[in-house]
Parts: C-alpha cells; structure tokens; sequence
C-alpha cells in the first residue's frame, strides 16, 4: 500500500463548475497535510495547508480533512481553464525530520 | 532572495561525469530539502538540511549522491559518476525551521545524461 494514494485522473470538469480531488493516506499518526499544484514542466506551488479536521477555506480552493477516515481532499470552485494542472497531495509524519510524503497527483482539465 | 533560487536551469551531460547542483534557499528559512522527479512520476525525497547539519539522509539513492550546506544558506547537491538513470528534474525547497511548516520549492534542475 502507498503511502499517499492519488486516482490519477485525468479529472475533467466544465469551466465553472467544481473539481473534487481527494487523496488517502496510509499512516495514522500523520500530522500535517499540504496541497500543491504542478503546471506541465514547472516545479510544485502551494496551495494549501491543513493540520485540523474540518475545512480550511482560502478564495476558491477550500481542503478538507478527515483524520479519522484518513482521507484530505481539495475542492476548487468555479474552475477555470488555468486551474488545468497536476494536483499533488502531501503529508508530514512524525520523526520523519519534516520530509514530505507525495502522491503521484491527480491531472486536472478544466474544459471549456 | 524571494523564492528558491536553483541552478543550472538545465544540465546535459556524459555519463560517468560528476555534476554539481545548486540551491539557494528562500532568506530567513533554516530547513531544506532535495527531491528528484523523474519523468512522469512523483516526487522523490533525497535529503533533509536543518541548518548546516543533515539528519535525514535516508533518500540518497547511492553513494554516488551527496550534499553539503554551509553557512546556513546555500546547498550544493553532487552526484558522481553520473548514469542515465539519474536523469530527472532535481527539485529543492526550503522551510522555516519550526516541523510541519510548508515547503516552497524552486524552479528545479532538469538534469539529463547522455
């Protein structure tokens, strides 16, 4: 089982409307959770961070953790062509000196 | 300076040659980090710095991978005798020192062998 688990998509949704991108992981004791987004041939840039269940709300994008169930998600609202990259999820566990943990993203398009 | 600076951009070289690749952490942050990204997949963790010091090696693929810091700033990534699997884009990010605080990555170096 990986560590951080992503559906790979691609993910396509109507310019508009809203894209869910959900992402389950594996250990417990994960502390720290973080979602970054990765234009085609561009480094990761971070979009959010999260540390409490309940939802975290920043402009369009809120996240949204369940520790119990192990799972974070992103919602993006009223999605915009622009929005159309690859979404990685990454987690921060204990004694592991902060290193992140990543999933193999999930490849948003946001259609016309 | 404002981001994470890295260089070169871009390197081509020969197999069995040794490179060298540069970062420059965001001022004000202690932590930094290395990760590879290979073509297609996801990101890959090679070494941790807090400070000059590096408690966290654990990712370095072999030994012909090694880093160093000093003075709390710039970090140097080598890799020796270079083969075609270490083609990849090599991604460095730097943090505040407190644990769990966001990473902000460079722009990376696209490293290839021939």
């Amino acid at each position: 089982q990986k560590e951080v688990e992503q559906n790979s998509g691609p993910l396509s949704v109507p310019e508009g409307a809203i894209a869910s991108l959900n992402c389950t992981y594996s250990d417990r004791v994960s502390q720290s959770f973080f979602w970054y987004r990765q234009y085609s041939g561009k480094s990761p840039e971070l979009i959010m961070s999260i540390y409490s269940n309940g939802d975290k709300e920043d402009g369009r994008f809120t996240a949204q953790l369940n520790k119990a169930s192990q799972y974070v998600s992103l919602l993006i609202r009223d999605s915009q062509p622009s929005d159309s990259a690859t979404y990685l999820c990454a987690v921060i566990n204990p004694g592991t000196a902060s290193k992140l943990t990543f999933g193999t993203g999930t490849r948003l398009q946001v259609t016309l | 300076g404002a981001g994470v600076s890295q260089s070169p951009s871009n390197k081509v070289t020969e197999k069995g040659k040794d490179v060298e690749l540069r970062c420059d952490p965001i001022s004000g942050h202690t932590a930094l980090y290395w990760y590879r990204q290979r073509l297609g997949q996801g990101l890959e963790f090679l070494i941790y710095f807090q400070g000059n010091s590096a408690p966290d090696k654990s990712g370095l693929p072999s030994d012909r991978f090694s880093a160093e810091r000093t003075g709390e700033s710039v970090s140097t990534l080598t890799i020796q005798r270079t083969q075609q699997e270490d083609s990849a884009v090599y991604l460095c990010a730097s943090s505040f020192s407190m644990v769990d605080q966001p990473q902000h990555f460079g722009d990376g170096t696209r490293l290839s062998i021939l």
